[in-house]
């Protein structure tokens, strides 16, 4: 069975801290996608990142990064010098190599708000 | 500008009556989906579709109907036979229906109950 956990229900930080949010998942696919979403006030969620399975490779975006460990199972997400705009619900999510005729099924976790005070 | 549009943005059903959301991409993908998000919870799969004219059920596809009759648009009935509706719904595309596609998001449909 596949899952996404996202430990961290809500976090509160103040204007340029640094943040991580936590992603662990679960798969027995060997091939599998790691996504993560933003989710401002408006509702629409908002694609950052995809991440193989098979690319362990740390990204950096700007203010953005990501750290996949497949060791332990973990997909973390970190934002520097965090802003007010970067307010938000984050989703971390999954989608293994059932291709072909099934599903690009997305398992979301149940999301981390942050919450950054000015 | 290229997109995904959910209408309408807030919608009211009444006891025993159907109601329908629309949904409606100009990116030209193959793939949509449908998503519903309860508060404190993760976005759970109604249906999807890979392609024009065939529709998958999802994990919570009770109480729900779609069609796919065109590729821009993929509209959700919610029946009177879903017995707890109030959610947020978002629709979703990809260009097609691979794993590795990032779906991309309406800003969605908050239905309640009068």
């Amino acid at each position: 069975a596949q899952k996404v956990t996202q430990a961290q229900t809500e976090i509160s930080v103040v204007e340029k801290e640094d943040v991580t949010l936590d992603c662990v998942y679960e798969t027995r696919d060997t091939t599998y996608y790691l996504f993560w979403y933003k989710q401002p006030p408006s509702g629409e969620l908002v694609f950052l990142i995809r991440r193989n399975s098979f690319d362990e490779q740390n990204e950096i975006s700007g203010r953005y990064s990501w750290n996949f460990q497949k060791s332990t199972s973990s997909f973390n997400f970190t934002i520097t010098a965090s802003q007010v705009v970067d307010s938000a619900v984050y989703f971390c999510a999954l989608s293994g190599a059932n291709y072909g005729g099934a599903t690009n099924k997305l398992i979301f976790g149940t999301g981390t708000l942050l919450a950054v005070q000015p | 500008d290229g997109g995904i549009t959910q209408s309408p943005k807030y919608l009211f059903r009444k006891e025993g009556q159907n109601v329908t959301l629309s949904c409606e991409q100009n990116l030209n993908h193959d793939a949509m989906y449908w998503y519903r998000q309860d508060p404190g919870q993760g976005l759970r799969l109604i249906y999807y579709s890979q392609i024009v004219n065939d529709f998958q059920k999802g994990d919570i596809a009770e109480g729900y109907s779609v069609s796919r009759e065109k590729k821009e648009s993929f509209p959700l009935t919610v029946t009177s036979a879903q017995k707890n509706p109030t959610a947020f719904y978002l629709c979703a595309s990809s260009i097609e229906g691979a794993p590795n596609q990032p779906q991309h998001f309406g800003d969605g449909t908050r239905l309640s109950i009068l």
